[in-house]
């Protein structure tokens, strides 16, 4: 049962525009939410997170949204940048079990 | 660099051993978490420790087990290894509940 869903496994953008990356969840337990960029055989790398009492969550060129009615969120990155290039995960947990469950991820890809 | 590190980088074993990986999380970080990554599967949740205390268990197997030591950090044991077992293992920190879990940069396992 795939907890955490990412229906995008790729997605191209231009450099300088904007990229928005994809995530559905189903548990409605889940308060906790992360996304994290992974480079093959490193580990992932966090880049932010939200808790459910928030909507919206910025840091930098990083914009994080969360519609806890449709159990969706989105991470925005703005402007794109080559060096974003990377298979971006969602991740989500709850207070009472701190164990992360990750999407399948989406591959970004930024075209100079 | 997230601050945890892991060794071995790698290892190379055979099936029917035994083998330790060992992780040191972030400074000031009790809670201890690691997480498998397999070819056909996504990051995978295996235990967490909190302050040299089992705090909870995925979907770990009896072969496998875990601490964590009055210093903080923590050893991976997978014993009667076979080849299924081979896999990315990474070890992520955080400072306690409702912080990001931040990764180290993983132990590549292969079993011969």
């Amino acid at each position: 049962d795939q907890q955490v869903k990412q229906n995008s496994p790729s997605l191209s953008v231009q450099e300088g525009r904007i990229s928005i990356l994809n995530c559905d969840y189903t548990n409605s337990m889940f308060d906790y939410f992360l996304w994290y960029k992974k480079y093959p055989a490193e580990g992932p790398t966090f880049l932010i997170s939200i808790s459910s009492i928030k909507d919206k969550n910025e840091d930098g060129r990083f914009t994080v949204f969360l519609n806890k009615s449709a159990k969706h969120l989105s991470l925005h990155i703005v402007p794109s940048q080559p060096g974003d290039s990377a298979v971006y995960f969602c991740a989500a947990s709850n207070f009472g079990n701190e164990k992360l469950t990750f999407g399948t991820g989406t591959r970004l890809t930024i075209i100079p | 660099d997230s601050g945890v590190t892991q060794t071995p980088k790698h290892l190379i074993t055979a099936t029917g051993q035994r083998v330790t990986l060992r992780c040191s999380p972030r400074s000031g970080d009790l809670s201890v978490y690691w997480y498998q990554q397999s070819l056909d599967q996504g990051l995978q949740f295996l235990i967490q420790y909190y302050n040299g205390e089992e705090r909870a268990k995925g979907n770990i197997l009896e072969r496998f087990s875990a601490q964590q030591f009055p210093d903080l950090h923590s050893e991976l044991n997978l014993s009667s290894l076979e080849l299924g077992d081979s896999a990315l293992y990474f070890c992520a920190s955080s400072v306690d509940r409702g912080n990001p879990q931040y990764f180290g940069p993983g132990t590549r396992l292969t079993v011969l």
